[in-house]
């Protein structure tokens, strides 16, 4: 399953919200994932199963969509948010990762 | 708390082999699956492997399969991955990562990663 991701770069400023989408070439279902990373950093869960807040994310992360469309929101972009970000599904082997989402400072 | 240190990296040439392993510390090792997923210089991440917690099944990436080989020693609290016939596009950071426990069944800890570098 191919997963894309659009933008590939999102130039925001801080208090803005950002929305990046992942669409998968098939059904995933709910069985999507996104992590952020950080330069330098290894990739740390954000959402999993769509829209679902891993421990210790902040509220302003949030997931929705199923089957083949999928969003990250992120309500009010705070200087730590300016990452890159992955989806991932895990309804068909091999698993899979997006291209990835770059939210710059603007 | 829960930590992963991937080591074994390094220089290797094509067509050869390399094997990287992952010490796990802070949680119950045996009841976990584990995955490596790796990151070529300046790229995204590519799934590269999955073991379940017992050792009993394994998946691989498309372009990896044959070729690389998952494995763990749960006595240990080691992951392993051996990597045969090695291509310049293998050259990547390689990161193990722990699977979730249901319901959140993706990589909620990862380690910070070993650089394989496959040149002649």
């Amino acid at each position: 399953i191919v997963l894309t991701q659009s933008p590939a770069t999102l130039s925001l400023s801080p208090g803005e919200r950002a929305t990046l989408s992942c669409r998968a070439s098939h059904s995933v279902s709910i069985y999507l994932a996104w992590y952020q990373q950080r330069p330098g950093q290894a990739p740390r869960l954000l959402i999993y199963d769509a829209s679902n807040r891993a421990t210790g994310i902040p509220a302003r992360f949030s997931g929705s969509g199923s089957g083949t469309d999928f969003i990250l929101t992120i309500s009010s972009l705070e200087p730590e948010d300016f990452a890159v970000y992955y989806c991932q599904q895990r309804s068909n082997w091999p698993l899979t990762f997006g291209g990835g989402t770059k939210v710059e400072i603007k | 708390q829960v930590q992963l240190v991937e080591s074994g990296g390094g220089v290797v040439q094509p067509g050869r082999s390399l094997r990287l392993s992952c010490a796990a510390s802070g949680f119950t090792f045996s009841a976990y699956g584990m995955h490596w997923v790796r990151q070529a210089p300046g790229k995204g991440l590519e799934w590269v492997a999955i073991i379940w917690y017992d050792g009993s099944k394994t998946f691989y990436g498309d372009s990896v399969e044959g070729r690389f080989t998952i494995s763990r020693d749960n006595s240990k609290n080691t992951l392993s991955l051996q990597m045969n016939s090695l291509r310049a596009e293998d050259t990547a950071l390689y990161y193990c990562a722990r699977e979730g426990s249901d319901p959140i069944k993706y990589s909620d800890y990862w380690g910070q990663g070993t650089l394989v570098t496959v040149s002649s």
